[in-house]
């Protein structure tokens, strides 16, 4: 149990264009997802806490209008990283939270973007 | 000081050994420990979660933690090279909303 899909799995894309991932659970109903930025050799960065029928809680220092996050249903987020440029390259990640453990969270494979 | 701290590695073992993983924290709130393992590309994968102080124990892993010392272990035996990744400790509290604090994560290697 506790399945997280995430779609595409990679992606390539030129510059000014916008790219959409989609993060889903697949096996349980999730009120809360996040989404991460990963960089090589690092740790997971949140970008913003997505919660079904509301607006993202973006962290700081995140572009809310840069990365568009909707969260229209208990098992569907989505993340648009809008006019990308090469600096948005990374591996994004989403999560769930799973009733099964408090707090406990579970992640999607990740996406892998390059903006050429 | 970060809330979480987390030696990066990279650590090397030989096959057999038991690797000792570590964290320490500074916020007495946190309640909900977990380890995550994260292989190369991929999403994190939730291996042990602790609820408060105490021991959990699940095949070759086992989690420890110390409330009072803010310090929390995973122990693997009978390492494997299967067991080669990254290991992120992450930890929340009743007031975080839901967020994970994680640390650095240890880059672990275990040789034939």
């Amino acid at each position: 149990g506790a399945v997280v899909s995430q779609h595409p799995s990679w992606v390539i894309c030129k510059s000014g264009t916008s790219v959409k991932i989609e993060c889903r659970s697949l096996d349980f109903q999730a009120t809360t997802m996040f989404w991460y930025r990963q960089f090589p050799k690092q740790s997971l960065m949140l970008m913003a806490t997505s919660n079904e029928g509301s607006k993202a809680t973006y962290e700081q220092g995140v572009e809310k209008d840069k990365f568009l996050i909707n969260h229209a249903s208990l098992t569907l987020s989505t993340l648009t990283v809008t006019s990308a440029h090469p600096e948005d390259s990374s591996f994004y990640i989403c999560s769930a939270g799973a009733s099964s453990y408090q707090e406990t969270q579970y992640f999607g494979p990740g996406t892998r973007l390059l903006v050429l | 000081q970060k809330e979480v701290e987390q030696d990066p590695g990279p650590l090397s073992v030989p096959e057999g050994a038991i690797v000792s993983l570590n964290c320490t924290y500074s916020n007495s709130a946190f309640q909900y420990f977990m380890w995550y393992r994260q292989y190369s590309r991929k999403g994190p994968e939730l291996l042990m979660y602790t609820y408060s102080s105490g021991n959990k124990e699940d095949g070759r892993f086992t989690a420890q933690v110390d409330k009072s010392s803010k310090y929390i272990s995973l122990f693997i035996r009978d390492s494997q090279p299967s067991d080669s990744a990254t290991y992120l400790c992450a930890m929340s509290g009743d007031n975080q909303g839901g967020k994970l604090i994680f640390g650095q994560g240890t880059e672990l290697s275990v040789k034939p």
